[in-house]
């Protein structure tokens, strides 16, 4: 069975600091990895898109992918409380399909 | 109207009633779903369709019926539900890699759905 693992949480940060945010997968096929906020009550938002090994970064977010270890992460840059959410991590490694993991809640004080 | 669109956004309805859940997108996709999020679980995927056809269908009971018309509509169908069903219902497309996709799926804001 194809599994997703994060971290619950909370992971609890002081604004401006760096938030770092951890996912491990079982399949060793997936190819494509997703991280989505959701704030509460809302439904979750994509953030990043990461394909290939190494660091992608776009403004205060930077995905990192390290397909032989199996994990990729998510890291904020000078966090703000508006970032205090829920960030799902997301695989895809079958047709039509991504298998997503329960998320991890951040609180960033101000 | 742009991206993912759903109707209702609040809907109570009792154990015996029979109503609908739409979502239109309006991005051009080939491929739309539907999951169920309880509070405090993970997303649950109920159902898939791929250019129109169904193609997963994750052990739901029959009492959610999904329909989708064309590729920018989709629709689940609820009769006799459960007070269990109660839970936020969310819609998402994405292209797929037949049509030059990368998987990447957008949500809906979704129906919060109370079953009494």
């Amino acid at each position: 069975q194809k599994e997703v693992e994060q971290n619950s949480g909370p992971l609890s940060v002081p604004e401006g600091a760096i938030a770092s945010l951890n996912c491990t997968y079982s399949d060793r096929v997936s190819q494509s990895f997703f991280w989505y906020r959701q704030y509460s009550g809302k439904s979750p938002e994509l953030i990043m898109s990461i394909y290939s090994n190494g660091d992608k970064e776009d403004g205060r977010f930077t995905a990192q992918l390290n397909k032989a270890s199996q994990y990729v992460s998510l890291l904020i840059r000078d966090s703000q409380p508006s970032d205090s959410a829920t960030y799902l991590c997301a695989v895809h490694s079958g047709y039509s399909t991504l298998t997503f993991g329960k998320g991890t809640m951040l609180l960033v004080s101000p | 109207e742009t991206g993912v669109t759903q109707t209702p956004r609040h809907l109570v309805m009792g154990m015996t009633n029979k109503k609908s859940l739409k979502c239109e997108q309006h991005l051009g996709h080939n491929a739309m779903y539907w999951y169920k999020q309880s509070a405090k679980k993970p997303l649950e995927l109920m159902f898939v369709y791929s250019l129109e056809e169904r193609v997963e269908n994750n052990s739901v009971p029959s009492r959610f019926s999904p329909e989708c018309p064309n590729s920018s509509h989709l629709f689940l169908h609820l009769h006799t539900l459960q007070p269990e069903d109660s839970a936020l219902y969310l819609c998402a497309s994405s292209q797929e890699i037949g049509g030059g996709g990368d998987y990447e799926q957008y949500f809906g804001p979704g129906t919060r759905l109370t079953v009494t």
